[in-house]
């Protein structure tokens, strides 16, 4: 299996555009996580979905922010508009419930708004 | 909730010697994971090492070995014969058995001196 992947690996964008970032979890695999990594902030749980569905938002730091799961092997957050302080490391993440496993995380999106 | 947290947010050791890396939780589960992740500058998130709650037994790797003490709900990561290539940001985690999702401390930065 090629891991958890995600795409961009960087995104520069305006302030006030649309930033979608996509995430493809490991097969088999039924829970799925987006983080964000700052320097201020360290690792943050924005979202948490157990078969396709969302069971944990309350990391999403505004309505800014949404994040979808429409089948189980894609999901993406999406922020608009985007501000510069939503500069940070994306991570997705995906396990599997229940079962003895880690948490397997993507490569990460490093996104710069300016 | 769960918390997991770490008090050390920076660490340094000579090469080929040996370092402990500290982490408590808190939790009101009785069957859980716990999980030591280490992140170098490339930012890939990488397991280290794992650890079953209800194994007595300290998990060990390689030159990694836990400390895990379930009454006082601690779990140390001690590195022996530092690497220069152990430098990296470590997180230790923790993970509810049925839920699937994984509660991250804040990190300590280890740097290995040579």
């Amino acid at each position: 299996d090629a891991g958890v992947i995600q795409s961009p690996r960087h995104e520069v964008t305006e302030m006030g555009q649309e930033v979608t970032l996509r995430c493809k979890p490991i097969s088999g695999h039924n829970s799925l996580f987006w983080y964000r990594q700052t320097m201020m902030r360290g690792l943050e749980l924005l979202i948490y979905f157990n078969n396709n569905v969302p069971i944990d938002d309350s990391g999403m730091p505004e309505d800014r922010f949404s994040a979808k799961m429409p089948n189980a092997s894609f999901s993406t957050l999406k922020i608009q508009p985007s501000e510069p302080r939503d500069s940070a490391v994306y991570f997705c993440a995906s396990s599997v419930t229940g079962g003895w496993t880690e948490a397997f995380f993507g490569q990460g999106t490093r996104l710069t708004v300016v | 909730a769960q918390t997991v947290t770490q008090s050390q947010p920076e660490m340094s050791v000579q090469e080929a010697e040996t370092v402990t890396l500290s982490c408590t939780y808190d939790t009101s589960e009785s069957n859980y994971y716990l999980f030591w992740y280490k992140q170098p500058p490339s930012r890939q998130m990488i397991l280290v090492i794992r650890q079953e709650a209800y194994k007595q037994q300290n998990a060990t790797e390689n030159r990694f070995s836990v400390n895990f003490q379930k009454a006082a709900k601690s779990f140390s990561l001690k590195i022996s014969d530092s690497q220069l290539g152990d430098t990296a940001m470590y997180f230790c985690a923790f993970m509810t058995s049925n839920a699937g999702k994984s509660t991250f401390g804040d990190g300590t930065t280890l740097t290995v001196k040579p």
